[in-house]
């Protein structure tokens, strides 16, 4: 089944504990992006992949890190959360940019 | 840059029609749609590649002017099952804020 598979769910964490939210695709997508969705204000693209080893900054990059070292998965990393990025955290795919984009779950994670 | 949508939330009877709009102040060159459940992943709708095309899907079509930089989504008859968050986005997969659609019985 194709699908975009995002860990964990939910996540409770402290601030400044570093985590790590993963995603992988099983779509050969060459393009994988990372949201936020906070009410109100939809979602925010915060960092994007158009192939292995390319990524760059979306609208919303500052507090967040990515890596994409094998083409199915597309890891982000919060390397000192703050209470200001509790969220919802979406990852998609898609075979180019302007095509079908599939999503994962999402994980919803709550910094205290 | 996310486009605009508008209008921010909507209500409907069962039956009803509805018009949800995106906008962007730069080159748009494809538009998607996607709806969301709530609680659940937004899931793609259609996608509109070139200015002036219209598609469909049940009975939920789009429309596309490449000159204005806009977009527009039509319910028609809405459903029940039609609620939820439609997004727009662009052709760098940049989102709008949505619009929150509600249909009651």
């Amino acid at each position: 089944e194709a699908q975009v598979t995002q860990n964990p769910r939910y996540l409770i964490t402290v601030t400044g504990k570093k985590l790590t939210v993963t995603c992988s695709q099983n779509m050969n997508h060459e393009y994988m992006s990372w949201y936020r969705q906070d009410p109100g204000l939809g979602l925010r693209q915060i960092y994007y992949s158009m192939n292995v080893e390319a990524t760059d900054k979306g609208d919303v990059p500052e507090g967040y890190k990515v890596s994409r070292k094998e083409k199915r998965n597309f890891p982000l990393i919060l390397e000192s959360p703050s209470p200001n990025q509790t969220s919802l955290y979406f990852c998609a795919s898609s075979f180019v940019s302007h095509t079908e984009a599939f999503f994962g779950q999402g994980t919803r994670l709550t910094v205290v | 840059q996310q486009p605009v949508q508008s209008p921010q939330a909507v209500i409907l009877r069962e039956g009803e029609d509805a018009v949800i709009n995106c906008s962007s102040s730069k080159a748009l060159y494809s538009v998607h749609w996607y709806r969301q459940k709530h609680g659940e992943a937004p899931v793609f709708l259609m996608i509109l590649l070139k200015g002036g095309e219209q598609k469909g899907h049940e009975k939920i079509s789009a429309s596309f002017n490449e000159k204005k930089q806009q977009s527009s989504l039509y319910l028609t008859a809405s459903q029940l099952s039609y609620s939820g968050t439609y997004f727009c986005g662009t052709f760098d997969m940049r989102f709008g804020a949505g619009t929150r659609l509600t249909v009651k019985p």
